[in-house]
């Protein structure tokens, strides 16, 4: 099993400049998420998808778009890319079932260098 | 609110020391706790995780007991190596989402 898929591993940026991160799970798990890792900041949640057709903000929203295509793909778009958008990217997915979430599966990661 | 709160880092031992990484958490309720860990240039992995009161996690020789009274999943490691280096993050679900810590960086130097 592939697991958690993310593309691009890499990407630089100009300010201004839009992208599309992708991401793809092959678990049949109804729950995904975005996060950005930065320095001394831990993980931060950018939007998640409870089940297939809804999404909700997380704690830093502002910037990002997402989409839930399917049960198995749900991307992240930059609409106009800020040097502050500068992180590391990582989807998640997980099993919730019953009010309970299972364990995370994260993808290995998107570094975006926004210049 | 839920929250999780863990030791700060950075943490350097020497090889075959012992570990313990503090996380405390306030929650409603009894969730399940979970350690991650992170290792260089990859994406977090379960370490353990513990679904009850009083039980124990276990996993590549880590411990963390889930302890009720004191609110508290630290995480133990009687004898690190140089290859447990990484960032380890504990971990609380809330609803369909996770909280997490801010993770403690170790460095184990041989």
């Amino acid at each position: 099993n592939a697991g958690v898929t993310q593309t691009p591993k890499f990407q630089v940026l100009k300010t201004g400049q839009s992208m599309t991160l992708q991401c793809a799970q092959d678990m049949n798990h109804n729950s995904m998420y975005w996060y950005r890792q930065d320095p001394g900041m831990g993980l931060r949640l950018i939007y998640y998808s409870a089940s297939e057709g809804t999404t909700d903000k997380g704690e830093v929203p502002n910037g990002y778009n997402v989409s839930r295509l399917n049960k198995r793909e749900f991307s992240l778009r930059l609409e106009s890319a800020a040097p502050s958008q500068t992180s590391v990217y990582f989807c998640a997915s997980s099993e919730y079932r019953q009010g309970h979430t299972g364990e995370l599966f994260f993808g290995e990661g998107s570094r975006l260098t926004v210049l | 609110g839920d929250s999780v709160t863990q030791m700060e880092g950075p943490v350097t031992l020497s090889e075959e020391a012992f570990l313990t990484i503090n996380c405390t958490y306030t929650a409603t309720g009894y969730p399940s706790l979970f350690w991650y860990v992170q290792y260089p240039g990859e994406g977090l992995q379960l370490l353990l995780k513990a679904t009850k009161a009083d039980d124990k996690g276990s996993n590549k020789g880590f411990e963390a007991t889930y302890r009720k009274e004191t609110t508290s999943f630290h995480l133990e490691k009687g004898s690190v190596q140089v290859s447990d280096s990484a960032v380890y993050f504990c971990a609380l679900p809330l609803y369909s989402t996770f909280i997490f810590g801010s993770g403690t960086r170790l460095s184990v130097k041989p």
